[in-house]
């Protein structure tokens, strides 16, 4: 079973749409969850982080942990064209001391105006 | 905004070379982090760095790499002899307390 799993899309949604991407994964000793948005070419730009199950808002945006079905979620509402980017669910892991990103592999997301 | 910084934004090189990579990490940052990621994949952990020795590398970081944190400010990754299949993006990234600020990356071409 792979550590951590994410539907590469691509998704294509109109302008206004709500948006839900998702990750499972497998390692309950995972501390933090993540998700990135990333241009092309740039690199992971942090957008939402939690520590715990639950719904985290910010805006447009919604991170939804269930540490129970080891499963996160991002919502975008109202989407709009400039948030169209690749977004990467990640998580924290500490062994030892010291701690390391696991990302997915990406959801690239389109919104057409 | 604090950032993290990396240049050069794109390093060409022939297969063989060596070559370097210069982040400077956001100012009161301490831990530090070198990632990859090849064209069309996932970003993949290579090395964690606190404390001017590393944490933890993973099975991609061989002898070929090495990290240095040479002065106060900046943090290199380097290659010694380049091969065809380093040819991605390097993306340096810095913690404080809780969560990992990346840099815009490098783009390593090895022809």
């Amino acid at each position: 079973q792979k550590e951590v799993e994410q539907d590469p899309g691509p998704l294509s949604v109109p302008e206004g749409a709500i948006v839900s991407l998702n990750c499972t994964y497998s390692n309950s000793a995972f501390q933090y969850f993540m998700w990135y948005r990333q241009y092309s070419r740039k690199g992971p730009e942090l957008l939402m982080y939690t520590y715990s199950s639950g719904n985290k808002e910010d805006g447009r945006f919604t991170a939804q942990v269930d540490k129970s079905s080891k499963y996160i979620s991002l919502f975008i509402r109202d989407s709009q064209p400039s948030d169209s980017a690749t977004y990467l669910c990640a998580f924290s892991k500490t062994q030892g001391g010291s701690e390391k990103l696991v990302f997915g592999k990406g959801t690239k997301l389109t919104v057409n105006p | 905004e604090p950032e993290v910084t990396q240049t050069p934004s794109h390093q060409v090189t022939q297969m063989g070379q060596e070559v370097i990579l210069r982040c400077v990490p956001i100012s009161n940052h301490l831990y530090f982090y070198w990632y990859r990621q090849i064209l069309g994949q996932k970003v993949e952990f290579l090395v964690s760095f606190y404390n001017n020795e590393i944490s933890e590398k993973s099975e991609i970081f061989d002898d070929q790499f090495s990290v240095e944190r040479p002065d106060g400010s900046n943090f290199t990754l380097k290659i010694r002899s380049t091969k065809l299949e380093d040819s991605a993006m390097y993306f340096c990234a810095s913690r404080g307390t809780t969560v990992q600020y990346f840099g815009a990356g490098t783009r390593l071409s090895v022809l």
